[in-house]
Formats: structure tokens, C-alpha cells, sequence
């Protein structure tokens, strides 16, 4: 089973700067990537995956995020936050063919004014 | 589509009590997931099932817990006798599992409190 770290728990950013959160993962062997995000007192939502091919991704709401195969890492990206971006962001792993999702601690992301 | 459904979204029970979650996964997802969120342990998976079938229950904590899917659209997680320990927000998440490529789509979770 793959093992997430999401190098940041707490990110604080101010409405209008770029925000990037990090996460690395254990395994080299083939895996698909995504990214969630989780509202306060709400489940969490696909931001975005990384299946095949061109290893940058691009999801909703602005963010996007790219695959380093030789660093196993996944980055999640936004060059602009807004306020409604204060969430908590997950990012998971599965390796190919298997169900299971690896989810990282989570980064919470506060967006100031 | 309305999207997972769970039922009920709190719930506020005693030490020693029977606790009955509920989940509607979407029309047509074969398979269903139940999560535990706790701060300490973050995203656990308790339960997997495909087509019905539980296919992969090594997260369920101990024989307290027990969870069932009678038909595709409905699953119950049990948990009894409940203890404060149990204490989390339990998700239900559904998905067309084709090898871990298709997205889990969750419910707004159950916020469980046992005192």
C-alpha cells in the first residue's frame, strides 16, 4: 500500500497569492494521483487526477497540479486564491489496478483578506 | 443526481448504545466505500464492497463494527456496542471501480458523538 506525505498541515495565504501544496508518495510503480477538497462540514470533492500523459493536470476552480515521477511527488498549484478556497486539501493515491485510495493527512489552507 | 446520500448527518448516542449509519450511494456505482475521519488518524478505509460484496474489510476496527449492503443501493455501518472512542465523522463514498482509476464520490458524512 502506497504511503502519502503532505509536507505542509497548515498553509496561510493571503486572497490574490499563489498557493502550493505539496505531497509525495512512496511508490515508483504505476499510480494514478488525485487531489480532494474537503469545504468545513462537508465531504470531500475531486479537484483533480492524474490518469496518463502529459503529466501537468488541470482541475476546477483554478487549480492544477504536476506529476514528478522521479521525485514521486504531486503538487497541488493556484496563481490567484480567493477567499472560498479556504478548505482542507487531500491528496490520494492508488497503485494501478488496485481500489484502494492512500489519502495524506490533509493541508488545511486558510485564505486571508 | 443527488449524489451520495447519508443519514443521518449527526448523531449523539451514549456509551454501550447501537449506532445505524446509512448511505444511498449513486445509481449505477458499483462500488461503495465507508471512511473514518478522526484529527488523530486522519482518512481510514473501514469497508470496501463491489457489486454487493464486501471485498475488503480489514479496516473495520474490531467485531463491533459491522457493515451491509443488501442491495445497490443502500449500505448500513453498525456499530455496537458504541464507545467514546468511536467518535468521528463517517463517510460514505460510491464509485465505478475500474482498478482505482475512477473518482470516489463522497457523501457529507455522519458526525458521530458518543458519550
Amino acid at each position: 500500500a502506497q504511503s502519502v506525505t503532505q509536507l505542509d498541515s497548515q498553509v496561510p495565504v493571503f486572497e490574490e497569492a499563489p498557493v502550493e501544496l505539496r505531497c509525495n508518495y512512496s511508490s515508483s510503480v504505476s499510480v494514478y494521483l488525485f487531489w480532494y477538497v474537503q469545504y468545513p462540514n462537508q465531504g470531500l470533492q475531486l479537484l483533480l487526477k492524474y490518469l496518463s500523459g502529459s503529466t501537468l493536470v488541470k482541475g476546477i476552480n483554478g487549480f492544477e497540479a504536476e506529476f514528478n515521477k522521479s521525485q514521486t511527488s504531486f503538487h497541488l498549484r493556484k496563481p490567484s486564491v480567493h477567499i472560498s478556497d479556504t478548505a482542507e486539501y487531500f491528496c490520494a493515491v492508488s497503485d494501478r489496478g488496485d481500489y484502494k485510495l492512500s489519502f495524506g493527512a490533509g493541508t488545511t489552507v486558510t485564505v486571508r483578506a | 443526481d443527488a449524489g451520495v446520500i447519508q443519514s443521518p448527518r449527526h448523531e449523539v448516542t451514549e456509551m454501550g448504545q447501537e449506532v445505524t449509519l446509512r448511505c444511498k450511494p449513486i445509481s449505477g456505482h458499483n462500488s461503495l466505500f465507508w471512511y473514518r475521519q478522526t484529527m488523530m488518524r486522519g482518512l481510514e478505509l473501514l469497508i470496501y464492497f463491489n457489486n454487493n460484496v464486501p471485498i475488503d474489510d480489514s479496516g473495520m476496527p474490531e467485531d463491533r463494527f459491522s457493515a451491509k449492503m443488501p442491495n445497490a443501493s443502500f449500505s448500513t455501518l453498525k456499530i455496537q456496542p458504541s464507545e467514546p472512542r468511536d467518535s468521528a465523522v463517517y463517510f460514505c463514498a460510491s464509485s465505478l471501480a475500474r482498478g482505482g482509476r475512477e473518482t470516489q464520490y463522497f457523501g457529507p458524512g455522519t458526525r458521530l458523538l458518543v458519550l
